[in-house]
């Protein structure tokens, strides 16, 4: 079976400072893993995804995220937080093995950005 | 570009009524998710189709069905329907060319059930 644990409800952060909305993971054999963004009563946006190559990956909106193996972590930053921001922001997990073709989902993380 | 598209956005309905919601996927996708949202929770798999045929299935109720057609849109029918239903519905679409490809969402049908 696949999962997603991120550990924060809710993380706050001013303005123009680094964010990071954190996400571990627990899969069978090699992780596909992705970050979506929610705006209220909205569907879900692709942010951006780890396949396989370097650890860091960029995505949209100034978004990075960096894969960590040996934690299974993949952590979401941005190095300066802008209020627009501020959403419900998803980590997601595929797998090739046992998982199907399936996304699986973390519980979500509201990211509130203050001026 | 194309978005999938869902429809209707919005849907009241009574107790033990039915309900179809349809989603029309991305040109060329040819791999339809759906997914429950409940208040405040994660989205949570439904089903999904690939070319067709149901490729997954996940924490469906018995009481809904799915299928996909042949211009690949999709439709999920809701039976008996009941108050813990009350809930946003997603669609995703992807070509599942590869495990790489990531899911797009469309904007989600809002089910209230009263």
């Amino acid at each position: 079976a696949q999962s997603v644990a991120q550990p924060e409800d809710q993380v706050n952060v001013a303005e123009g400072n680094p964010l990071t909305v954190k996400c571990t993971y627990s899969v069978s054999g090699n992780p596909y893993l992705f970050w979506y963004v929610q705006y209220p009563n909205r569907g879900l946006q692709f942010l951006l995804k780890y396949i396989t190559g370097d650890n860091l990956v960029k995505g949209s909106y100034g978004f990075e995220a960096e894969f960590n193996k040996s934690q299974t972590s993949f952590h979401l930053k941005k190095p300066s937080a802008l209020v627009s921001d501020s959403a419900l922001y998803f980590c997601a997990v595929r797998s090739p093995l046992g998982g199907g073709n399936k996304l699986t989902f973390g519980t979500g993380t509201q990211l509130k950005v203050e001026l | 570009a194309a978005g999938v598209i869902q429809s209707p956005r919005h849907l009241i309905k009574e107790k033990r009524e039915t309900a179809t919601l349809k989603c029309y996927p991305i040109p060329r996708h040819d791999t339809v998710y759906w997914y429950q949202q409940g208040p405040g929770q994660d989205p949570q798999f439904l089903i999904s189709f690939y070319e067709k045929m149901q490729s997954d299935k996940g924490s469906i109720p018995d009481r809904f069905s799915a299928q996909q057609f042949s211009d690949y849109h999709s439709e999920l029918n809701m039976s008996s329907l009941e108050l813990g239903d009350s809930a946003l519905y997603f669609c995703a679409s992807r070509i599942r060319g590869g495990m790489n490809t990531e899911a797009f969402f469309g904007q989600g049908t809002r089910l209230t059930v009263v």
